[in-house]
């Protein structure tokens, strides 16, 4: 069983500061990780992925988020933020162990950019 | 490539009613996942199915119901809507052979049950 945990559930940040959306998973597998985003009455859009390789791995718009294996993290970071990336963010796990992956969603994290 | 279709975009219903809600996946996707959002409960897993076959679902009672046709179309059904029931309900597939987990969602069908 695998599980995501968004500790923030709201970041408010001004326009052209730095951001940080935390998400820490737990998994007895190895795992796949994303990151998603959806903007206000829309479906969710990939905004980027880690599968293997490189830990840092660079998205659209600007994010980019770092894999730590240790800390079971995959946080989220944008060193700017525009008023456009006000939306909803979810983090999201499935297991690297072939067959059938079951995707498992954390509850989301709201960035309120500020102007 | 058109990416994943749900009609309709927006409904209204009252209580007591059912609605159907449909999903047309990527072409090539043989798996849809079916998913409710509300403000409060955020994003929820009800069912997915590949191939005309449910493989996994989630806890939800049995007014919530899917199917998958031969094409990898996909509806879903609630029975007796309740209040509670007014949510964004999103589908997603994701593509055959590509095992990672990765989906593909629609823009979602948003339901008021008044």
């Amino acid at each position: 069983a695998q599980s995501v945990t968004q500790l923030d559930s709201q970041v408010p940040v001004f326009e052209e500061a730095p951001v940080e959306l935390r998400c820490n998973y737990s998994s007895s597998v190895s795992v796949y990780l994303f990151w998603y985003v959806q903007y206000p009455n829309q479906g969710l859009q990939l905004l980027l992925k880690y599968l293997s390789g490189s830990t840092l791995v660079k998205g659209i718009n600007g994010f980019e988020a770092e894999f730590n294996k240790s800390q079971t993290s995959f946080h989220l970071r944008k060193p700017s933020v525009h008023i456009s990336d006000t939306a909803e963010y979810f983090c999201a796990v499935s297991p690297d162990s072939g067959g059938y992956q079951k995707v498992t969603f954390g509850t989301g994290t709201k960035l309120q950019v500020i102007p | 490539k058109a990416g994943v279709t749900q009609t309709p975009r927006y409904l209204i219903k009252t209580r007591g009613q059912q609605v159907t809600l449909s999903c047309s996946p990527i072409s090539g996707h043989r798996s849809v996942s079916w998913y409710q959002q509300t403000p409060g409960q955020g994003l929820q897993f009800l069912f997915e199915y590949f191939s005309e076959t449910q493989r996994n679902k989630g806890n939800f009672p049995g007014r919530f119901s899917g199917r998958q046709f031969s094409n990898s179309r996909s509806e879903m059904n609630v029975s007796t809507l309740e209040l509670g029931d007014s949510a964004l309900y999103l589908c997603a597939s994701r593509p055959t052979g590509l095992n990672t987990g990765e989906l593909f969602f629609g823009e979602g069908s948003r339901l008021t049950v008044l």
